[in-house]
């Protein structure tokens, strides 16, 4: 079966600080793997995607993440926090027994920006 | 990008009535609608996935006939909570996907308050 682990639950930076969410897989197959960030109350935005084309994947909002097999993680990063960041975000991975596209999430990581 | 919309956004009922969230794809056919459940703080679990056509397929643990999924047509899914009680209120996040995309496209979620 397929499982996503976040590592911690909350990180906090300073704003123009670096971002790096943990997040590492188990998948018995190539997996494709997502960042979603939610805001309060809201649904789930796609930051970006890994479909097993290139390894480095650019998403929006200057985010991005590198898929490493040998580490089986796809963390994700941002050069420059800024304070419009601040969300909760989770990793998940898509599981594609019996043919559809459902997503197995993380536990979340809760990111604060502050000043 | 495709859009997803939920309705409502949120809704307040009495213990024991039954609720319907509505799950509808707006500009692209969905083959599949999953429905997501998301307590407070937690991470989104994945209660069932349905099917245009055919009777959802629901997860190890999630009651059958308490949470109705209906896929009537290729825009429209339907949950209904039936004789809802204070346990069932969640955030309820329904996605669409169709066979020949690897990305799911999210609902901004329902809010269910049973009192």
């Amino acid at each position: 079966a397929q499982s996503v682990t976040q590592l911690g639950s909350h990180v906090s930076v300073s704003e123009g600080a670096l971002v790096l969410l943990r997040c590492n897989y188990s998948s018995s197959v190539p997996p494709y793997l997502f960042w979603y960030v939610q805001y309060p109350n809201q649904g789930l935005q796609l930051l970006l995607k890994y479909t097993s084309a290139a390894t480095l994947v650019k998403g929006i909002n200057g985010f991005e993440a590198e898929f490493k097999k040998s580490e089986t993680s796809f963390h994700l990063t941002k050069p420059s926090a800024h304070m419009s960041d601040a969300a909760e975000y989770f990793c998940a991975v898509s599981d594609l027994s019996g043919g559809y596209n459902k997503l197995i999430f993380g536990a979340g990581t809760r990111l604060a920006v502050h000043p | 990008g495709a859009v997803v919309s939920q309705h409502p956004s949120w809704v307040i009922c009495k213990s024991g009535t039954s609720v319907k969230i509505e799950c509808r794809s707006l500009d692209f056919q969905a083959t599949t609608m999953f429905w997501y459940r998301q307590f407070p703080k937690q991470s989104l679990m994945l209660m069932a996935t349905s099917n245009e056509g055919s009777k959802a397929t629901y997860e190890q643990g999630v009651e059958k006939d308490k949470f109705l999924i209906n896929h009537a047509s290729l825009t429209l899914s339907t949950l209904t909570v039936t004789s809802a009680h204070p346990e069932d209120s969640s955030f309820y996040i329904c996605s669409a996907s169709t066979d020949m995309n690897t990305e799911a496209f999210f609902g901004q979620g329902t809010r269910l308050t049973v009192v």
